[in-house]
């Protein structure tokens, strides 16, 4: 079993509209979690921190419960530049990152 | 945050042949890692760069094939030894910098072994 497991969709939406996508995650010791956005043929970058009580970053909304072992990503308002592969990410007690292998969406005028 | 470069951007290479890419780190940074991303999937570490010891590696991946050099706080190489066309990926490096959940990855050397 993959240690962090993603759909890999594409989500295909207009602009404006929300989407959202789930990750789960095997290691129930894992301490961080993270979402990372990657555009075509670029290196990942950190979008955002998930904290256990949810955080907000603009139209990015992100959950994380940990009984469920599971993590989600909520964009709001989609803009064509949010087009991307969106990286659920894990870290355990050792500073180790565990990559799923990416939701892409697509935001289309 | 950090500033990452990486030499080359990318290469073409012969089989059996090796390649040593370079990262350089703008600041002092305790951890560095390096990390391949085939083809139409996610990131897998390959090792951590430790300063002055050998490198820590990943269960698949070993010294004999992708030694790693650490000489000081901002630089490492890796060394992909006698490539296959199955090497043929994305490498990133990869710091932690600024605080524990920063971290920032080079923009990775895209290798293509024929």
């Amino acid at each position: 079993r993959k240690e962090v497991e993603q759909d890999p969709g594409p989500f295909n939406v207009p602009e404006g509209a929300t989407v959202a996508f789930n990750c789960t995650y095997s290691n129930s010791a894992s301490q961080s979690f993270f979402w990372y956005r990657q555009d075509c043929r670029k290196e990942p970058k950190l979008l955002m921190s998930v904290y256990s009580s949810g955080n907000e970053d603009g139209r990015f909304t992100a959950q994380l419960n940990r009984a469920s072992q599971y993590i989600s990503l909520l964009i709001r308002d989609s803009k064509l530049s949010d087009s991307a592969t969106y990286l659920c990410v894990v870290r355990g007690t050792d500073y180790k990152l565990s990559f799923g292998a990416g939701t892409t969406v697509t935001v289309r005028a | 945050s950090a500033v990452i470069s990486q030499k080359p951007s990318r290469d073409i290479c012969q089989r059996g042949t090796s390649l040593t890419i370079q990262c350089q780190v703008d600041s002092q940074v305790t951890m560095m890692f390096w990390y391949r991303q085939q083809p139409g999937q996610s990131l897998t570490l390959i090792a951590t760069a430790n300063q002055g010891s050998e490198a820590t590696y990943e269960s698949g991946f070993v010294i004999d094939k992708f030694p790693i050099s650490r000489p000081n706080l901002t630089f490492s190489t890796l060394t992909v030894s006698n490539m296959s066309p199955e090497d043929s990926s994305i490498y990133l490096c990869s710091v932690l910098a600024g605080g524990p959940n920063e971290q920032f990855f080079g923009p990775g050397t895209r290798l293509t072994v024929l």
